[in-house]
């Protein structure tokens, strides 16, 4: 069965960066994007952005530009998304998502990875 | 992209119908069908409920339905249960690869 499994919680100080993973299995890695969404504490899902793992061209949405990376390792079917110079407002849970092939919704999710940022 | 607007809440008794509206533009929401929902209970990730507008994957129950008119997409859940009560997010492509969120709603089963 398809499974994302990402990386551990984060405690971060403000100006640091942190870089979350996401393993797929269970499907062919190349096969499906992966996205990344944003779940900030008591808030609501935004859509950060994808990345296409066959090519590694990534797309940012609006407001994830800049300090936001995705990036993969496709020899060990992992996607990753790193920030950089951590702000206290990107306290938040960071998922990762896949879409099928000729998809256009999230069949499958990881478990969420918590950032903090807080000095 | 400014996020699609859903109602803050809704609620109803057991075995009772209730419907989430989803309110985008004609460029998101009026502009595709594909629209997806996802429930998300607390702790935990979000879960897909209905794609491609009216859509079910295998495995979610059928008392949950989807469907759009104009520029707004509406979940409805049939028959309430207890396990229901969750927040729900609907989600449109909105072109040039991207995707927009709705606000979210939390369906409260009383």
């Amino acid at each position: 069965q398809v499974q994302l499994v990402q990386s551990g919680s984060e405690l971060k100080t403000p100006g640091a960066s942190v870089k979350v993973s996401c393993k797929a299995s269970g499907y062919t890695f190349i096969s499906s994007a992966i996205n990344w969404v944003r779940q900030a504490p008591g808030q609501g899902l935004e859509w950060m952005g994808w990345i296409n793992t066959n090519t590694g061209n990534p797309t940012y949405a609006q407001g994830f530009t800049g300090r936001f990376v995705f990036s993969l390792d496709t020899s060990v079917s992992t996607a990753y998304l790193q920030i950089s110079r951590l702000k206290a407002e990107d306290t938040a849970i960071y998922y990762c998502a896949r879409d099928p092939p000729s998809g256009w919704q999230f069949d499958d999710w990881g478990q969420g990875t918590l950032v903090t940022v807080s000095s | 992209q400014s996020a699609l607007t859903q109602p803050r809440s809704v609620s109803g008794s057991p075995g009772q119908s209730v419907t989430i509206s989803c309110t985008g533009t004609n460029n998101d929401v009026g502009a595709y069908n594909y629209v997806s929902w996802y429930q998300q209970h607390p702790g935990k990730a979000p879960k897909l409920m209905i794609y491609d507008v009216t859509k079910r994957p295998s495995g979610v129950p059928d008392h949950f339905s989807g469907s759009k008119s104009g520029n707004t997409a509406s979940l409805t859940i049939s028959g309430l249960q207890a396990e229901d009560e969750a927040d729900y997010y609907c989600c449109s492509y909105a072109g040039s690869s991207f995707y927009v969120f709705g606000t979210g709603t939390k369906v409260t089963v009383l």
